[in-house]
């Protein structure tokens, strides 16, 4: 199975400032069809998670530009720019090149 | 406006079975695979089962492999997840999923529990 792995598990960003949260994977997740297959997906508390950005750097819809995805074949990182209180949550990073599917750890952003 | 309801979680006790149904509306339910993904209290995300659009490719996590079927009907725009030989472990919020996780439902609770 793919392992993903997500640093830090948490991190308290100021309003306004910006946050990176990074993820690994065990495996290659660029497909031969040229799409890297990583998400990121946002629990905000009490909710479901929604997705944010998909196949490493491309914008959900209704998604605020604040987000950015970005990385390599095995590093990825999430970016936010200018974090506002409604960004509070646990951020994952998931493959869904092969099953399993499977998803990082979490990172639990909280406010300073 | 996309929305996927699951229901049929309760408490149930060790051993025994439950259905899960997630109603889709607001896509054609029939071009989308669907996967079940759970989550435990207090814990990450977990995958437990995908199904392709016409239901020709099925899988399962190994945690629920031979216990758990997942099945669809295009016709009624329902996900199905049938539980069997249920554990303490399958405690978990149960959400519906759309294929890359575009769209979630906002769970149904499985408690297992003598």
């Amino acid at each position: 199975d793919i392992v993903m792995t997500q640093a830090p598990l948490s991190v308290s960003v100021t309003p306004g400032e910006s946050a990176s949260i990074s993820c690994r994977s065990s495996k290659s997740l660029l497909h031969s069809n040229g799409i890297t297959y990583v998400y990121w997906y946002l629990q905000k508390p009490g909710k479901s998670p929604q997705l944010l950005i998909y196949r490493m750097s491309n914008l959900a819809s209704g998604v605020p530009d604040r987000f950015s995805g970005s990385g390599s074949e095995t590093d990825f990182t999430l970016k936010i720019s200018r974090v506002e209180a409604e960004d509070v949550g646990i951020y994952y990073c998931g493959q869904l090149l092969e099953n399993p599917y499977t998803f990082g750890a979490g990172t639990k952003l909280e406010l300073k | 406006e996309v929305q996927l309801v699951e229901s049929g979680g309760g408490l149930v006790q060790p051993g025994r079975s439950l259905k899960l149904s997630c109603l889709a509306s607001g896509f054609t339910f029939s071009n989308y695979g669907m996967n079940w993904i759970r989550q435990a209290p207090g814990k990450g995300l977990e995958w437990v089962a995908s199904i392709s659009s016409s239901s020709s490719y099925i899988y399962y996590a190994d945690t629920v492999k031979g216990r758990f079927t997942i099945s669809r009907d295009n016709a009624k725009n329902t996900l199905y997840l049938q539980m069997t030989s249920l554990r303490s472990e399958d405690t978990a919020l149960y959400y519906c999923a759309r294929t890359s996780g575009a769209y979630w439902g906002q769970g149904t609770l499985v408690t297992v529990s003598s």
